[in-house]
């Protein structure tokens, strides 16, 4: 079993959406939890993250953490066509030795 | 933010040279940096971890001699894939953590190699 699990999609919504992307994880142990966009050759870069359980908004974005079901969720409100990007999960026990999710490709069409 | 400079962004090679990548933190120093490996539609794969001054740790199953890491100062790590074979072929990506407590990587902009 992998230590996160993600639909690697492709997911295509319409502009406007609400798109909801989902990890799970196997380790309890996992404290920090992280979204990275990336967009087509790369490098990923921080989206959002939370420390332990529960909800963080940025604008149009919100991370939910439940621990006591190990699931990670990010949603996008009023989704864009510049939200088109592939989107990974990772999670830390330390914030040093990451482990990432597959990533879901995600399109937004105009 | 932390900004992490990758260098080159693509390289193509024949088989049976090597080639060096470069990874550089621009802004802050980094002792620990890590290289991962990324195939087309899948995640990254932590290769090894490099660390300043030190050897490098490599996860199970990369081959140490095949993918030399050198993290001579604290804002410069490189790896060195030597005698590359088109099964090479790969997007390889750095990062580092900044260093101040801020939660999460930063990463290059990933070099993609084609070994033909």
């Amino acid at each position: 079993q992998k230590e996160v699990e993600q639909d690697p999609g492709p997911l295509s919504v319409p502009e406007g959406a609400i798109v909801s992307l989902n990890c799970t994880y196997s380790n309890s142990a996992f404290q920090y939890f992280m979204w990275y966009r990336q967009y087509s050759r790369k490098g990923p870069e921080l989206l959002m993250y939370t420390y332990s359980s529960g909800n963080k908004e940025d604008g149009r974005f919100t991370a939910q953490v439940d621990k006591s079901s190990k699931y990670i969720s990010l949603f996008i409100r009023d989704s864009q066509p510049s939200d088109s990007a592939t989107y990974l999960c990772a999670t830390s026990y330390n914030n040093n030795d990451m482990r990432f999710g597959a990533g879901t490709r995600l399109t937004v069409k105009p | 933010g932390a900004v992490v400079s990758q260098h080159p962004s693509r390289v193509i090679c024949k088989s049976g040279t090597s080639v060096k990548i470069e990874c550089r933190s621009l802004d802050f120093q980094a002792t620990t940096m890590f290289w991962y490996r990324q195939f087309p539609k899948q995640s990254l794969m932590l290769m090894a971890t490099s660390n300043e001054g030190s050897k490098a740790t490599y996860e199970q199953g990369v081959e140490k001699d095949k993918f030399l890491i050198n993290h001579a100062s604290l804002t410069l790590s490189t790896l060195t894939v030597t005698s590359a074979h088109p099964e090479d072929s790969s997007f390889y990506i750095c990062s580092a953590n900044s260093g101040t407590g801020a939660v999460g990587a930063f990463f290059g902009q990933g070099t993609r190699l084609t070994v033909v």
